[in-house]
């Protein structure tokens, strides 16, 4: 069975230093891969995306994303956050091997920039 | 609209009640999502539909839930004979051309059964 864990239920970082929220996943097919980010009171909006191709995704406001199949992983990272990107970030896989649509969410990470 | 609509945004009811909650998508969007979310967790698919028809209800937990979207546009959660556990935010979400791989979310509504 599919599975996708977040090894990060809370991120403290202060403002302007990097962060990585860790993402491993589990799968005996072919995985499209994404991280949807749900800012406070609002609905889940697209990070990014893997389907296909290159193993380094860029998402919006500056976060990227590095699919290892090797280690099952797709870790987000960006290079200096900022106060508004404290939100929750969900990691989530396609189930079954198609993208119909239809994910397996991780539980969530709390990013908390600190100023 | 703009985005992903979802009414009611908050809803309580008493346990055993009947509810239903409506998500109406992004104009001419034909796939269609209810998700749930409980408290810190990710959320957990419960159906989708394809133009009118639900094309996997796979993960509806029990046959005390159905959706429905008659015209291949609103669609509606109905829950009968709520119980305590079934508390959570009901997610809608709708995608556009296949394969682009982005859901598009509304903000959803929570459903407190006392």
């Amino acid at each position: 069975a599919q599975s996708v864990t977040q090894l990060d239920s809370q991120v403290p970082v202060f403002e302007e230093a990097p962060v990585e929220l860790r993402c491993n996943y589990s799968s005996s097919v072919s995985v499209y891969l994404f991280w949807y980010v749900q800012y406070p009171n609002q609905g889940l909006q697209l990070l990014l995306k893997y389907l296909s191709g290159s193993t380094l995704v860029k998402g919006i406001n500056g976060f990227e994303a590095e699919f290892n199949k090797s280690q099952t992983s797709f870790h987000l990272r960006k290079p200096s956050v900022h106060i508004s990107d404290t939100a929750e970030y969900f990691c989530a896989v396609s189930r079954g091997s198609s993208n119909t649509g239809k994910l397996i969410f991780g539980q969530g990470t709390t990013l908390q920039v600190k100023p | 609209g703009a985005g992903v609509s979802q009414t009611p945004s908050n809803k309580v009811t008493e346990k055993g009640k009947y509810v239903e909650l409506r998500c109406d998508p992004i104009s001419g969007h034909t796939a269609l999502y209810w998700y749930r979310q409980s408290l810190g967790q990710g959320p957990e698919f419960l159906i989708y539909f394809q133009g009118t028809g639900a094309a996997d209800d796979s993960g509806l937990p029990n046959d005390r839930f159905f959706a429905v979207r008659p015209e291949g546009s609103v669609s509606t959660l109905k829950i009968q004979r709520t119980e305590r556990g079934d508390s959570a935010v009901y997610l809608c979400a709708s995608r556009g051309g296949a394969n682009t791989g982005e859901l598009f979310f509304g903000e959803g509504s929570r459903l407190t059964v006392l």
